[in-house]
């Protein structure tokens, strides 16, 4: 049972560029969430899908954005790089209620120079 | 808004002792409270899920506990090896942050051989 996965593992972009991050959850889950992880710190979340729709947002810029497909698996795209985005990107799945267990990836670490 | 302390900072420990992580979180109004383990650079791996009207929780050498009027969490290592080393994580459910995960910064633990 293939667990999260997420692609790509490293990314090194440019101030001001655009970048898509991917995530497949772990069978049998439908709803996929985005946390943004800085060195030292816990991590933050950006928001949640579920059913295609972004249904809860954290305190993020709209320069972030999200998707997910019929197959549930899910985007964060990051508009407008800034030096302050660098940081480890994780996606976590699991059932849609609020009793459940989220399960993580092994994380994208951006660094934008 | 709900916050989520985690102390310490930072533990050493010899190899083979017993030690306890605590976990404080502002807002007692929970579904869940999840301990997770963090290797450097990596994601999350799911330790323990403890529902809101569950006391504690037990996965071999690991036993958390959940104090939720007191809004306290305890992570309990028995017999630590140097393979437990790593970061550990707190994170709450709940608490007016509906479906989001609200994490604390984590404690760094060291069990020298």
């Amino acid at each position: 049972d293939a667990g999260v996965t997420q692609s790509p593992t490293h990314l090194i972009k440019t101030r001001g560029q655009q970048v898509t991050l991917r995530c497949s959850p772990k069978s049998g889950h439908d709803t996929v969430s985005w946390y943004q992880q800085a060195l030292g710190q816990g991590p933050q979340f950006i928001f949640q899908y579920y059913e295609e729709e972004e249904r809860q947002r954290g305190n993020f810029p709209d320069r972030f954005s999200g998707h997910q497909f019929p197959n549930y698996s899910s985007e964060l795209n990051v508009n407008a790089l800034l030096l302050g985005d660098s940081a480890l990107y994780l996606c976590a799945s699991s059932f849609p209620g609020m009793n459940t267990e989220a399960f993580f990836g092994q994380g994208t670490r951006l660094t934008v120079v | 808004k709900q916050e989520v302390t985690q102390i310490p900072a930072a533990l050493s420990v010899p190899e083979g002792e017993n030690l306890v992580l605590n976990c404080s979180f502002t807002d007692s109004a929970i579904y869940n409270l999840q301990w997770f383990r963090q290797d450097p650079g990596k994601g999350l791996t799911s330790l323990l899920l403890i529902q809101s009207s569950q006391r504690e929780q037990t996965s071999g050498r690991l036993n958390a506990s959940l104090d939720k009027s007191s809004g306290r969490s305890t992570l309990y290592i028995a017999a630590s090896q140097p393979g437990d080393s790593a970061t550990y994580l707190c994170a709450v459910m709940g608490g007016g942050s509906n479906y989001k995960l609200t994490f604390g910064k984590g404690t760094l633990l060291t069990v020298n051989p």
